[in-house]
């Protein structure tokens, strides 16, 4: 596609349920970021992807959050047991970096999830 | 841990006023800085991005400076629109990862 495209752009859900966000990065990039942003605060980092597999996972911050890329493509952020806490906006960044070296990053506009 | 800190916070100047947003950060050993702009409930749209070779880079009313060694990057904006209302954010990625970091970023209103 153009661009990186996130759905949905809005999730309201109850606490406990089960949420996944998708991400489409765009067409032939191989690294794929997923953030989280606060209100008022900078995006704080959760997972990279390079290719299929994640290269860096450090910034899940607990097992209730996991995240697949399955075809090196599309990705899917997985929230179980939702908290009130995880109430933020997701965002999802591409590049076309390779090899490690990273290039420009193109955002999302976001997945806004509120946790009731 | 690299940490980036953005000043000011907030900013609000008049139409046609020149002005510059500050970035630092504590590891001088980055990869690249990238200035992004972000308006309100929309994600992050990228200005510039600056390699760690290099000291500086320009697009149209923007320019983006980097000081390594200082830790420093400025981003200056001229003459300055309405339309240039939001929020901007830096980020660095360091070397030996791929975790971008962003500062908190700056509000900046442009009144007509």
């Amino acid at each position: 596609g153009a661009g990186v495209s996130q759905t949905p752009s809005n999730k309201v859900t109850e606490k406990g349920k089960y949420v996944e966000l998708r991400c489409d990065p765009i067409s032939g990039h191989t690294a794929l970021y997923w953030y989280r942003q606060s209100l008022g605060q900078g995006p704080e980092f959760l997972i990279y992807f390079q290719g299929t597999g994640a290269a860096d996972d450090s910034g899940l911050p607990n097992d209730r959050f996991f995240a697949v890329r399955p075809e090196g493509s599309v990705s899917t952020l997985k929230i179980q047991r939702t908290e009130r806490g995880d109430s933020a906006v997701y965002l999802c960044a591409s590049s076309s970096n390779r090899a490690g070296n990273t290039g420009e990053l193109f955002f999302g506009e976001g997945s806004r999830l509120t946790v009731l | 841990k690299q940490e980036v800190t953005q000043i000011p916070a907030a900013l609000s100047v008049p139409e046609g006023e020149n002005l510059v947003l500050n970035c630092s950060f504590t590891d001088s050993a980055i990869y690249n800085l990238q200035w992004f702009r972000q308006d309100p409930g929309k994600g992050l749209t990228s200005l510039l991005l600056i390699q760690s070779s290099q000291r500086e880079q320009t697009s149209g009313r923007l320019n983006a400076s980097l000081d390594k060694s200082s830790g420093r990057s400025t981003l200056y904006i001229a003459a300055s629109q309405p339309g240039d209302s939001a929020t901007y954010l830096c980020a660095v990625i360091p070397y030996n990862n791929n975790d971008m970091r962003f500062g908190a970023g700056t509000r900046l209103t442009v009144k007509p």
